[in-house]
């Protein structure tokens, strides 16, 4: 079946320091979205990168598609980072956008 | 931002008892999707529609059933429920590919 790997599973950095995430994925993907999940739960979307490099503010996520890779970095991470990353991929020949959520990573930044 | 809304957010239910949770998106989306998250754990789809009065199994639909009365509302329903489904159920959709989701609803059942 179709697989998602997120690593690491963890991690806590202390605050101003970056982060570097990654996604890694079995099969080839038509579509990729990051998401960040609040500590509350809600769910955000903050990229939709099916290839290719897309910066937005401190986070910048870079797509790798015949590599079946990609990575969320995160630069001068801030305590309101905390909380859990979700890498999703959309496999193709799928159809419908049947997206496939990795286990994620959880942020934790300290002051 | 697409708007997406669930009701209830947070349910505690029998177990055996009938559950049902509403998804509503105001966005003309074709494509809604009912989601689950297990504590510290990603999220596995359950079932999908992509167009009203139809629906479609995904991941894991066992025990699950699903109703999509019309475009602007898809609904996840739970015959008998059962204490594996505590979870927390997450509503999505989308036209073009990128996912919106909702707030989540808690399900939690004794």
């Amino acid at each position: 079946g179709q697989q998602v790997q997120q690593s690491p599973a963890s991690l806590v950095l202390q605050e101003g320091e970056n982060a570097e995430l990654q996604c890694n994925f079995s099969s080839t993907a038509t579509r990729l979205q990051w998401f960040y999940q609040h500590p509350g739960g809600r769910l955000v979307s903050l990229f939709y990168n099916p290839s290719g490099t897309k910066h937005t503010g401190r986070l910048t996520s870079t797509t790798v598609t015949n590599e079946r890779r990609s990575s969320l970095h995160i630069s001068s991470s801030q305590t309101t980072d905390s909380g859990t990353y979700f890498c999703a991929i959309d496999p193709v020949n799928t159809g419908n956008y049947k997206y496939v959520f990795g286990a994620g990573t959880r942020l934790k930044v300290i002051a | 931002e697409a708007a997406v809304t669930q009701s209830p957010r947070s349910k505690v239910a029998v177990t055996g008892g009938k559950v049902t949770l509403s998804c509503h998106q105001t966005n003309n989306h074709d494509y809604m999707y009912w989601y689950r998250q297990d504590t510290g754990h990603g999220l596995r789809l359950i079932h999908y529609s992509y167009v009203a009065d139809s629906t479609e199994k995904g991941d894991i639909p066992d025990g699950y059933k699903a109703s999509r009365p019309s475009q602007e509302n898809f609904s996840l329903i739970l015959e008998l429920a059962s204490l594996s489904q505590t979870a927390v159920y997450f509503c999505a959709s989308t036209t073009g590919g990128q996912l919106y989701f909702g707030e989540g609803s808690k399900l939690t059942v004794l």
